[in-house]
Order: structure tokens, then C-alpha cells, then sequence
């Protein structure tokens, strides 16, 4: 059984810095690409950043370049998010997500249960 | 960016009864495109992708059709579980990939 467990989220000074992981069993993980999906309270879902299997390809969208930098850790059956230079906007719920399917990029087939990045004075 | 609209907002429905769920984008996404459920305080949980292909698990109720702008997420009878919210996601411009802002199926 697929399973992702993310840890890691709490709350942050604005400007602050946290450090989000995801543990991955049931599968072979060095084989999938994988994503952070963040959701704000009550609001939609948002893409934030992709890493390719090998981690030779890494995307992150607009609203984060520059502040977050994802990794993975094949060998533990780990993702990362280092998130630098927090903003209230970017308090949310962090989801980590596999691909559907290897080398097919885009669909989450596979979701933790979530952490929650509280930024906040 | 490729925009998703969904429509309605809110569909309020009986047990029972066929819900229909609308996906509008922007620009063609030709088949790339995703649905997923959503329940208050859950994961999203992956239904349907490349339009039409129904993920692990999910069952025969769940169908997806449409491609290019224009998509539907068809729940032939709703079961009391299939009260959520349902999002729709496309791959297209990967990486730049978008979700649409949901719709709620509520109990009438």
C-alpha cells in the first residue's frame, strides 16, 4: 500500500524558515516523480513545486522560486521542502504527492494526509 | 496559465440521484485532464485522469468525459460518501499545472 507521511509544518514568524519532510513506503520510490501541493484555509489547491526521480529536474511555480528549495533522499524514501523567507500567503496545508504514473508528470495518483504551515506574528 | 472554470459552485443533491460536474480551460488541454475528490479535513483523492480513465479503486459510478476546453465528471447515483468537493486538474502546460476552484456536492 502507497502511503506518504509529511512532517514537519508549524507555526513561523513571517521571514522565518521551515523545513517540511514526507516519508514514502509501499513503493519504489527512486522511481517516481513527486510534488508539494499546498492548500490555503478554504481555499483551492495549488501546485508548488515537482522533482523529477533522479532529481535531475526540479519546477517550482511563481509564487515560491527563489524561497523554496524541494529535494529527495532516494536512499530514505524521502522528499523535502526548505522553505526560506516565509509570507503570511503562504500559510496552507502541505500536501505531498506522487505521480500517477513513472515518467508521466502532472497527475497526483497518490496524496499524504497533509501538514499545516502556520505564518504568523 | 491555463484557467479552469467549474460549474456550478454548489450542486445540492439527493441521495441517489445524478450529479453532473463541469470543467471549462482556458485554451485546449487536449485529454490532460484530472478530477479528484476532496472531504472535509482529507487528502484529495485521485479519480479520474486523461479525461476519461478512472484511477485504482474507484468505482463504475465515477466517469469522466470531454477534451479539448470542454469536460464533465458524471456520479451516475450518489452515495451518502460522495458528499466533497470536486476539483478538476490539468497537465497540459506541465509543469505550470492548474487546478479549477471546485465544486461543492452537497446533500439537498
Amino acid at each position: 500500500e502507497v502511503q506518504l507521511v509529511e512532517s514537519g509544518g508549524g507555526l513561523v514568524q513571517p521571514g522565518g524558515s521551515l523545513r517540511l519532510s514526507c516519508a514514502a513506503s509501499g513503493f519504489t520510490f527512486s522511481s517516481y516523480s513527486m510534488n508539494w501541493v499546498r492548500q490555503a484555509p478554504g481555499k483551492g489547491l495549488e501546485w508548488v513545486s515537482y522533482i523529477s526521480s533522479s532529481s535531475s529536474t526540479i519546477y517550482y511555480a511563481d509564487s515560491v522560486k527563489g524561497r523554496f528549495t524541494i529535494s529527495r533522499d532516494n536512499a530514505k524514501n524521502s522528499l523535502y521542502l526548505q522553505m526560506n523567507s516565509l509570507r503570511d500567503e503562504d500559510t496552507a496545508v502541505y500536501y505531498c504527492a506522487r505521480d500517477l504514473r513513472i515518467a508521466v508528470a502532472g497527475t497526483g495518483g497518490y496524496w499524504g494526509q497533509g501538514t499545516l504551515v502556520t505564518v504568523s506574528s | 496559465e491555463i484557467v479552469l472554470t467549474q460549474s456550478p459552485a454548489t450542486l445540492s443533491l439527493s441521495p441517489g440521484e445524478r450529479a453532473t460536474l463541469s470543467c471549462r480551460a482556458s485554451q485546449s488541454v487536449s485529454s490532460y485532464l484530472a478530477w479528484y475528490q476532496q472531504k472535509p479535513g482529507q487528502a484529495p483523492r485521485l479519480l479520474i485522469y486523461d479525461a476519461s480513465n478512472r484511477a485504482t479503486g474507484i468505482p463504475a459510478r465515477f466517469s469522466g468525459s470531454g477534451s479539448g476546453t470542454d469536460f464533465t465528471l458524471t456520479i451516475s447515483s450518489l452515495e451518502p460518501e460522495d458528499f466533497a468537493v470536486y476539483y478538476c486538474q490539468q497537465r497540459s502546460n506541465w509543469p505550470r499545472i492548474t487546478f479549477g476552484p471546485g465544486t461543492k456536492v452537497d446533500i439537498k
